[in-house]
């Protein structure tokens, strides 16, 4: 099945320095992997769509300059937040969907990326 | 941006009782998901139930549509002690990007 590899799992950093998460669909091609962002004891938040090739598209309310999405290849999406403070500490997810999946499939998401910044 | 409500927010239950948690949506869609993350880790997809069915089985799972009131509902029969997680609903409203919006979650606890 599909399988969509993300790390690092956690990270701590220092305020003030950038982090890069990667994310990868590992035994398909994906033009569109998502980026989302979950607060403890909270559901998720669409950050933003991440497209091959082409410039993320960013949910409202989210700076692209502080968290900037690259989609080099299909099979790559990298989220780097920059200049990270305390409060960019939160659990990030990336997904994607195998459009040769058949329809019933649904999403494939990465084990997610726990990020402190002290 | 957060989609619809889900409810009831935590629920706990005894093993072998069944689970019912209930989801709410604000615009059309194209597909309903419901997934599962266990604390700390990421979602596991359950189930698609798409805008022209009205409800589906999978294993101990059972899932109803109702798009006139924009609700959805995911039983979980027989719990056991190991369907202990958080469950999301999650709209696809189709277009162009086709992106997920997930609901606020139940935390179920099953205890065994």
């Amino acid at each position: 099945g599909a399988v969509v590899s993300q790390h690092p799992s956690r990270v701590i950093c220092k305020s003030g320095t950038s982090v890069k998460i990667e994310c990868r669909s590992l035994d398909f091609q994906a033009t569109t992997m998502f980026w989302y962002r979950q607060f403890p004891k909270q559901s998720l938040m669409l950050m933003a769509t991440s497209n091959e090739g082409s410039k993320a598209t960013y949910e409202q309310g989210v700076e692209k300059d502080k968290f900037l999405i690259n989609h080099a290849s299909l099979t790559l999406s990298t989220l780097t937040v920059t200049s990270a403070h305390p409060e960019d500490s939160s659990f990030y997810i990336c997904s994607a969907r195998d459009p040769f999946g058949g329809g019933s499939k649904g999403y494939t998401f990465g084990s997610g990326t726990r990020l402190t910044v002290v | 941006s957060q989609q619809g409500e889900e409810d009831p927010q935590a629920l706990s239950i005894q093993e072998g009782e069944n689970a019912t948690m209930n989801c709410s949506y604000k615009t059309s869609i194209n597909n309903l998901q419901w997934y599962r993350q266990n604390s700390g880790r990421g979602l596991v997809h359950l189930i698609l139930i798409r805008s022209n069915e009205r409800e589906k089985h999978s294993g101990r799972l059972r899932v109803t549509l109702d798009t006139s009131k924009k609700s959805s509902s995911l039983l979980i029969t027989a719990s056991r002690a190991a369907d202990t997680a958080s469950y999301f609903c999650a709209t696809d409203g189709g277009g162009a990007t086709n992106k997920l919006i997930f609901g606020t979650g139940t935390l179920l606890a099953v205890q065994p």
